[in-house]
């Protein structure tokens, strides 16, 4: 049973445009949530995180939403750029629970 | 930033023979590491959590005795894959924290068996 659950497998966007990748989750007893990205055969990048006492954290581009009641986590890119181009990964828990991953593609 | 080499980035390997994958975090001291597996087009699966000095806890459905995890310093895990097959063909990554909410992952091993 799959308690992460990324149900967009990609999402293209243009360039200079808002990207937004959704996660869902079901266990909550999770108490810390985050995103990375990964690139072919490399590994993740960490990018943003966010604890459960929080709804929202901001990095530069990168936010962060948390929707307790919901469940729900997305991560917003603005402005998206072309090298944000990459598999996009949310992961809940302490011990970390991965979604299936989203591949966002920026178009020039 | 905080740094995690894992070493090999890649190997191959006959069926049979066991294979070490090392993580190491270079400017921190790791209390947690995780080892985690990927297949093809999926995500992440976590193997295993190891603590500095203890043994290494095992997610259900992931063999101990094939998938040895050591972690012996606060600066180094090692996961021995033991009479590896051609089904361990994986990419295979670490990732270490220093306590609290910060994690740094290595950059993966991609296994071939044989």
């Amino acid at each position: 049973d799959q308690q992460v659950k990324q149900n967009s497998p990609s999402l293209s966007v243009q360039e200079g445009r808002i990207s937004i990748l959704n996660c869902d989750y079901t266990n909550s007893m999770f108490d810390y949530f985050l995103w990375y990205k990964k690139y072919p055969a490399e590994g993740p990048t960490f990018l943003i995180s966010i604890s459960s006492i929080k709804d929202k954290n901001e990095d530069g581009r990168f936010t962060v939403f948390l929707n307790k009641s919901a469940k729900h986590l997305s991560l917003h890119i603005v402005p998206s750029q072309p090298g944000d181009s990459a598999v996009y990964f949310c992961g809940c828990g302490n011990q970390f629970y991965f979604g299936t991953g989203t591949s966002l593609t920026v178009i020039p | 930033g905080a740094v995690v080499s894992q070493h090999p980035s890649r190997v191959i390997c006959k069926s049979g023979t066991s294979v070490k994958i090392e993580c190491r975090s270079l400017d921190f001291q790791a209390t947690t590491m995780f080892w985690y597996r990927q297949f093809p087009k999926q995500s992440l699966m976590l193997m295993a959590t190891s603590n500095e000095g203890s043994k290494a806890t095992y997610e259900q459905g992931v063999e101990k005795d094939k998938f040895l995890i050591n972690h012996a310093s606060l600066t180094l895990s090692t996961l021995t894959v033991t009479s590896a097959h051609p089904e361990d063909s994986s990419f295979y990554i670490c990732s270490a924290s220093q306590g609290g909410y910060g994690y740094t992952f290595g950059s993966g091993t991609r296994l071939t068996v044989v």
